[in-house]
């Protein structure tokens, strides 16, 4: 059983920047993929991109790509999410999500992290 | 891009009656296609699979079928926990993504 643990609410000013994390325990870091996905107030699941640590690649919905980078560190289990040029559409609970390699689904989910994007 | 499209947006139904709600794919996912169900303040928990196949711990009343661009997601006899909002999603081969449906409210009558 994979748990997914992630970092705490953040209150950011538009234009900088936000860095959540996301650390796993209960399975092999590397065997599996991790995405992130955020939710608007009242709104949908979208999908921003995700990482398969034991290759360290990284793909991005292209809504995101430029502004979004997906990292992992295999020493600590523990994956990241920056995204930059912060706006206050930006403001939502994002969600680190993981699957199988290749996987088509998220089989587990953290808690979320609220990100304010606020002047 | 793969668009998911659900269906109704909101279903008000009472304790013990089917729920039966719909994703339809713009084009072929083959069966490649799972549900989520989100409480409020609460992550999404996986319900179903490859279109039907039951996640560890989802309970018999939760069914999926489906292939191609037609799903569907069915409660048997709905469980006063069984009110929330429901997501269907996709993974397409190329390029490498994930799209959500627009959700599926199931409120109580």
């Amino acid at each position: 059983q994979v748990q997914l643990v992630q970092s705490g609410a953040e209150v950011k000013k538009p234009g900088s920047s936000v860095k959540v994390s996301c650390k796993a325990s209960g399975g092999t870091f590397s065997s599996y993929a991790i995405s992130w996905v955020r939710q608007a107030p009242g709104q949908g699941l979208e999908w921003m991109g995700g990482i398969i640590p034991i290759f360290g690649t990284a793909n991005y919905a292209q809504k995101f790509q430029g502004r979004v980078t997906i990292t992992t560190d295999e020493s600590t289990s523990t994956a990241y999410m920056e995204l930059s040029s912060l706006r206050s559409e930006d403001t939502a609970v994002y969600y680190c999500a993981s699957g199988a390699v290749a996987g088509t689904r998220f089989d587990y989910w953290g808690q979320g992290t609220l990100v304010t994007v606020s002047s | 891009e793969i668009v998911l499209t659900q269906s109704p947006a909101t279903l008000s139904l009472s304790p013990g009656e089917r729920a039966t709600l719909s994703c339809r794919a713009s084009q072929s996912v083959s069966s490649y296609l799972a549900w989520y169900q989100q409480k409020p303040g609460q992550a999404p928990r996986l319900l179903i699979y490859d279109a039907s196949n039951r996640a560890t711990g989802i309970p018999a009343r939760f069914s999926g079928s489906g292939s191609g661009t037609d799903f569907t997601l069915t409660i048997s006899s709905l469980e006063p926990e069984d009110f929330a909002v429901y997501y269907c999603q996709q993974r397409s081969n190329w390029p490498p993504e994930y799209t959500f449906g627009q959700g599926t409210k199931l409120e109580i009558k």
